[in-house]
């Protein structure tokens, strides 16, 4: 089974409008970390924001958000009024292991294009 | 801190050949990473060091390729006898040895085998 299921090849949004990105994962360990990443054109990952299995609250990084539902393995990444400059692909990472783990899985990814 | 590089960005080489890559780590961060991306994937793991101690290798990781990272600063990727295959962004990550750290990335290095 794929450890990291994003099913969105490629999604669309109009400027400053709000998208999720769906991302399920599958483990069975109690302790693991979710991340979201962005991939511009340019190739490089670029951090965007984490969730720790454990947190109760839902994370958030200025315009992204992370909602988390640990009962449906779900890990969807919200970015609030998007920007041209949104563009890329969006991986969803897990991190199983506790806190020594360090073992990534990533996703296929999802294509993000921002319409102006 | 200029972030994670990695050199050469670019290789092109012949089948069978051998190729080797370095990854200069963010100076502080004791944990690293090597992943293999293909067009229109995820990265994919292959190893990972703490320090100098290689801690896990994917089974992606055939015999001809081999990971040190002998001070526990750089690493270098060294993959012998190229195949068509092997063609990819190799990525290297670093990070600190925390449970909630992410992962800083280097830009890659882009190996086409011919």
């Amino acid at each position: 089974a794929q450890k990291i299921t994003q099913t969105q090849p490629g999604m669309f949004v109009q400027e400053k409008e709000a998208v999720t990105l769906d991302c399920t994962y599958d483990t069975s360990d109690q302790s693991y970390g979710l991340f979201w990443y962005k991939q511009p054109s340019s190739g490089e990952m670029i951090f965007l924001i984490y969730q720790g299995s454990y947190d109760e609250q839902n994370a958030t990084e200025g315009r992204y958000s992370l909602n988390f539902q640990k009962a449906r393995k779900s890990a969807n990444l919200v970015i609030s009024a998007s920007q041209l400059g949104d563009s890329a692909m969006y991986f969803c990472a897990m991190r199983e292991g506790g806190w020594t783990g360090n073992q990534f899985y990533f996703g296929t990814g999802t294509s993000l294009t921002v319409i102006p | 801190d200029t972030g994670v590089s990695q050199n050469p960005r670019h290789k092109i080489t012949k089948r069978g050949q051998n190729v080797t890559f370095r990854c200069d780590p963010i100076s502080e961060h004791n944990r690293l990473y090597w992943y293999r991306q293909t067009l229109g994937q995820g990265p994919e793991f292959l190893t990972y060091f703490q320090n100098e101690a290689q801690l896990e290798k994917s089974r992606l990781l055939s015999d001809r390729f081999s990971a040190e990272r002998p001070k526990g600063s750089f690493s270098t990727l060294e993959i012998q006898r190229t195949e068509q295959g092997d063609s990819a962004m190799y990525l290297c990550a670093s990070s600190q040895a925390l449970a909630g750290a992410e992962q800083y990335f280097g830009p890659g290095t882009r190996l086409t085998v011919t």
